[in-house]
């Protein structure tokens, strides 16, 4: 089975700081996504990776950046958190001969 | 720009009762994803459908594609209520391994 991995289920932060969202893949998947999911919002591409340090921007890149410096592992940056970044965090990721996007148990961010 | 629409976006029904939901984007596209969320929790892949004319059947879940009318229908037979949850379907633009969302669709299934 696919597992993605996401570091941390739960954070707290305060308006300010710089916060890291990790996430691991263990099907060797060429792509990979940061969705965030607000209530009546749905699901929003914030970025994605379909490589090895190649990233593209979603539809609401700003206030966040991205790392890909290995395969397997694809990182979520707010280089200073702000309250409107409180939400849900999802990863993915998806590749192979399979069209399936697999999701991580999310990251839910309260930013104070 | 790919837009994906719900329709209902929130749903109570009986069990026992049958029902379809349905699904629609704005441009061509040829995958048409259904997932469920349980309160909580993750994302789960339901059906993936690859073609027009696609019908993929799960227990009491069926889903069907029609890419020339950009509709994909997820239909519930005799509900029960496990199945309640929120159900999302997505699109993807033109090849493109992003996929965009619908709002999803939260049923509650009573008793």
């Amino acid at each position: 089975d696919v597992k993605v991995t996401q570091s941390s289920r739960y954070l707290v932060k305060r308006t300010g700081e710089k916060v890291f969202l990790e996430c691991v893949q263990d099907m060797d998947h060429e792509n990979m996504f940061w969705y965030r999911q607000d209530p009546g919002l749905g699901l929003r591409l914030i970025y994605f990776s379909y490589d090895v340090k190649m990233k593209e921007k979603g539809d609401i890149p700003e206030g966040y950046s991205v790392s890909r410096e290995k395969k397997e592992r694809f990182s979520l940056i707010l280089e200073s958190a702000s309250t409107n970044q409180t939400s849900m965090y999802l990863c993915a990721s998806s590749g192979g001969t399979g069209w399936e996007l697999f999701f991580g148990e999310g990251s839910r961010l309260t930013v104070l | 720009e790919l837009k994906v629409e719900q329709n209902p976006l929130f749903l109570s029904m009986q069990e026992g009762k049958n029902y379809t939901i349905y699904c629609n984007y704005s441009t061509t596209s040829d995958r048409l994803y259904w997932y469920r969320q349980d309160p909580g929790k993750s994302l789960e892949s339901l059906f993936v459908l690859l073609s027009n004319g696609a019908v993929k059947q799960e227990g009491r879940l069926m889903a069907s594609l029609d890419t020339k009318a950009r509709l994909s229908t997820l239909h519930i037979t005799a509900a029960v209520h496990d199945l309640s949850a929120t159900y999302f379907c997505a699109s993807s633009q033109g090849g493109s391994e992003k996929l965009v969302f619908g709002k999803g669709m939260k049923l509650t299934v009573n008793p």
